[in-house]
């Protein structure tokens, strides 16, 4: 069973710029989340998707992030304008619904410099 | 906010040692799990208990569950250099998944 993918896995920008994040949840999973996960620290959830409807999206700075979940499968988290604390690894993730395990993508690396 | 609490953040063990790595919590829970992150990898996960569930084992690993003092502990057997890594507990609260700091176990060869 493939896994969580995500893309790309590296990016660099400068601040003010914006960059955006895709993710390809294990098929067949319902929920779907992205987490924020500065070094050292533990993950942070910005929003979390079941389906294509938003559950959670209490902690995304709205004013700067926005993600959506086109048909309930892939998604795409975006940042504009970016600004240095926002250097982070983000990560995707994926369970069949909100009980269950969840799987996490190998994340994509944000630096804002 | 994160909802769970790992305690200690860092622990230095040698191989063949036990590793003990607790997690408290806030508020009541669904169920609670344990991943694992490897440096610069996602997380993985290793065991979930259910809140009326006191004990869970999985090879190596043991995790409790104490619902009243609202804490949780993963136990580490006989631990090996490649158990090295970040430990995070997970608490379900029934919207989402909420994680702590994590604990960084280093397991000295």
């Amino acid at each position: 069973e493939a896994g969580v993918a995500q893309s790309p896995r590296y990016k660099i920008i400068e601040k003010r710029q914006s960059v955006a994040f895709w993710c390809n949840p294990i098929s067949g999973h319902a929920t779907l989340y992205w987490y924020q996960q500065i070094l050292g620290q533990g993950p942070k959830l910005l929003i979390q998707f079941q389906n294509n409807g938003v559950v959670d999206d209490s902690q995304l700075p709205k004013d700067r992030f926005s993600a959506e979940r086109l048909k309930g499968v892939d998604s795409t988290l975006k940042i504009q304008p970016a600004k240095l604390e926002d250097s982070a690894v983000y990560l995707c993730a994926s369970s069949p619904d909100r009980v269950h395990t969840i799987y996490f993508g190998e994340g994509s690396w944000l630096t804002v410099v | 906010s994160q909802q769970g609490e790992e305690d200690p953040q860092a622990l230095s063990i040698q191989e063949g040692e036990n590793a003990t790595m607790n997690c408290s919590y806030k508020t009541s829970i669904n169920n609670l799990q344990w991943y694992r992150q490897n440096s610069g990898r996602g997380l993985v996960h290793l065991i979930l208990i259910r809140s009326n569930e006191r004990e869970k084992h999985s090879g190596r690993l043991r995790v409790t569950l104490d619902t009243s003092k609202k804490s949780s502990s993963l136990l580490i057997t006989a631990s090996r250099a490649a158990d090295t890594a970040s430990y995070f507990c997970a608490t379900d609260a029934g919207n989402d998944m909420r994680f702590g700091a994590g604990t960084r176990l280093t397991v000295k060869p």
